[in-house]
């Protein structure tokens, strides 16, 4: 199984400042056959569904805030909100696709410092 | 528009089986991969197991915590994904979300509102 780590647990960070968030895979999710990197990133507020943000690594799903930027590739990605705003607080996952199981990092809370 | 609606939950007891099923819209449904996802109380997201589509003849696949006890089907005719949970454990406790697959990837771009299934005694 691909064991996926994300960092920090929490982060406080100022509206209007940046925030990242870093997620690492125990493997590599790049794949040889199509160069894409099987992980995404996920929003979750409390009595929400999550919310899909980012696929292929740095692919932004529609209708997402150009705020939030996926980068990163092999075993080691990064989400990074360059302007926070109120409605940004929640918690965030990074998901690898690459194989089954289907493994999600532990969450990160992001909140207003 | 793309549409999952849970239904299902409740409160069984340790021991006890629960069957949640998802009726979906707004897509051709033998088409796409489909997920089960938990979350635990206060705790992340856990991937519960998937439902391959009909190219792949609905091949299922399952989290370790829950193999040999959950069992992912689905009616075709009913537009409907179903989840039977037997031999509950109080670890279960979670909301459960159904969701659809991207086409022939494995990120979730839709998600049901989720369902609460409770395991106490």
């Amino acid at each position: 199984d691909i064991a996926v780590t994300q960092s920090p647990d929490s982060l406080a960070v100022s509206l209007g400042e940046r925030a990242t968030i870093n997620c690492k895979t125990s493997q590599s999710v790049l794949s040889g056959r199509n160069n894409k990197n099987y992980l995404a990133w996920y929003q979750k507020k409390p009595g929400q569904p999550p919310k899909l943000l980012i696929f292929w690594a740095s692919a932004r799903e529609s209708g997402v805030p150009d705020r939030f930027t996926g980068g990163g590739s092999g075993t080691d990605f990064t989400l990074t909100i360059s302007s926070l705003q109120a409605e940004d607080v929640a918690d965030y996952y990074c998901q690898q696709y690459f194989n089954v199981p289907i493994t999600f990092g532990q969450g990160t809370r992001l909140e207003i410092k | 528009e793309v549409q999952l609606v849970e239904s299902g939950g409740g409160v069984v007891q340790p021991g006890g089986s629960l069957r949640l099923s998802c009726a979906v819209s707004g897509f051709t449904f033998n088409d796409h991969y489909m997920d089960w996802v938990r979350q635990t109380p206060g705790k992340g997201l856990e991937w519960v197991g998937r439902s391959r589509n009909k190219a792949y003849n609905y091949l299922t696949s399952y989290a370790a915590s829950v193999e040999g006890r959950f069992t992912i089907s689905r009616d075709d005719s009913r537009n409907s994904l179903y989840l039977q949970m037997n031999s509950l454990k109080i670890e279960d406790t979670a909301v459960y979300f159904c969701t659809r697959c991207s086409v022939g990837d494995g990120y979730n771009p839709y998600w049901g509102q989720g369902i609460l299934v409770t395991v106490s005694s």
